[in-house]
């Protein structure tokens, strides 16, 4: 089946570096999908990609969508204490539900 | 609407016993997920609802599993039988529509299987 495939597994910044984390997915996909999800909490959407090479970005963090529609990744300029969280990518497969990917955690030290 | 809503937040039970979780979604979406979360991965898929009907059920879900959603609202999950194994975050998430749109996820039912 689909898999979507997140590195690293774990990242810990001090407060103020960048931050990138990288999706792959074993087929093409329609569109992307980003949530984080605090310690404690559940995944929260942040964005939605839909084009081949689209960028986007919020603030601090940047997403963008692979040419061949296979691969994303999220960066975020100066990470924040309040950046701390795991990252997931979802993408939909076949039969039109997500599938998300193994996550990316970000540990953020002051 | 306050969100998507689970009940309870969180249960203890006994191997071999029968538990089952309610989730409320938002009240105009017509899909609505449950998912399986264990420390350190990803929402597992187990199955999903286009209003009342059940349209997919993930292959790894054992028999003791079972969804519903009666009147395209509400929807239950149940575990008969429960094993050490269960034990996990079980998450519901709605959506207005097909899998374009996000997801909308609740707090989730932690489980613990003693």
């Amino acid at each position: 089946g689909q898999q979507v495939m997140q590195i690293p597994q774990y990242q810990h910044v001090q407060e103020g570096e960048d931050f990138t984390t990288y999706c792959n997915s074993s087929t093409t996909l329609s569109n992307i999908q980003w949530y984080k999800q605090r310690p404690g909490g559940h995944p929260v959407f942040l964005i939605q990609l839909v084009k081949s090479g689209e960028v986007k970005k919020q603030k601090r963090l940047t997403f963008q969508f692979g040419e061949a529609k296979k691969n994303s990744s999220l960066h975020i300029t100066a990470t924040q204490t309040t950046d701390v969280g795991t990252y997931f990518c979802a993408g939909p497969d076949n039969t039109d539900k997500l599938i998300f990917g193994t996550g990316t955690r970000l540990q953020v030290f002051p | 609407d306050t969100g998507v809503s689970q009940d309870p937040r969180h249960k203890i039970t006994k191997r071999g016993q029968n538990v089952t979780f309610r989730c409320d979604p938002i009240s105009e979406h017509n899909r609505l997920y449950w998912y399986r979360q264990t420390l350190g991965q990803g929402p597992e898929f187990l199955t999903y609802f286009q209003n009342e009907a059940q349209l997919e059920k993930s292959r790894l879900l054992s028999d003791r599993f079972s969804a519903e959603r009666p009147k395209g609202s509400f929807s239950t999950l149940e575990i008969q039988r429960t094993e050490q194994g269960d034990s996990a975050m079980y998450l519901c998430a709605s959506s207005p529509g097909q899998s374009f749109y996000e997801q909308y996820f609740g707090p989730g039912t932690r489980l613990t299987v003693t």
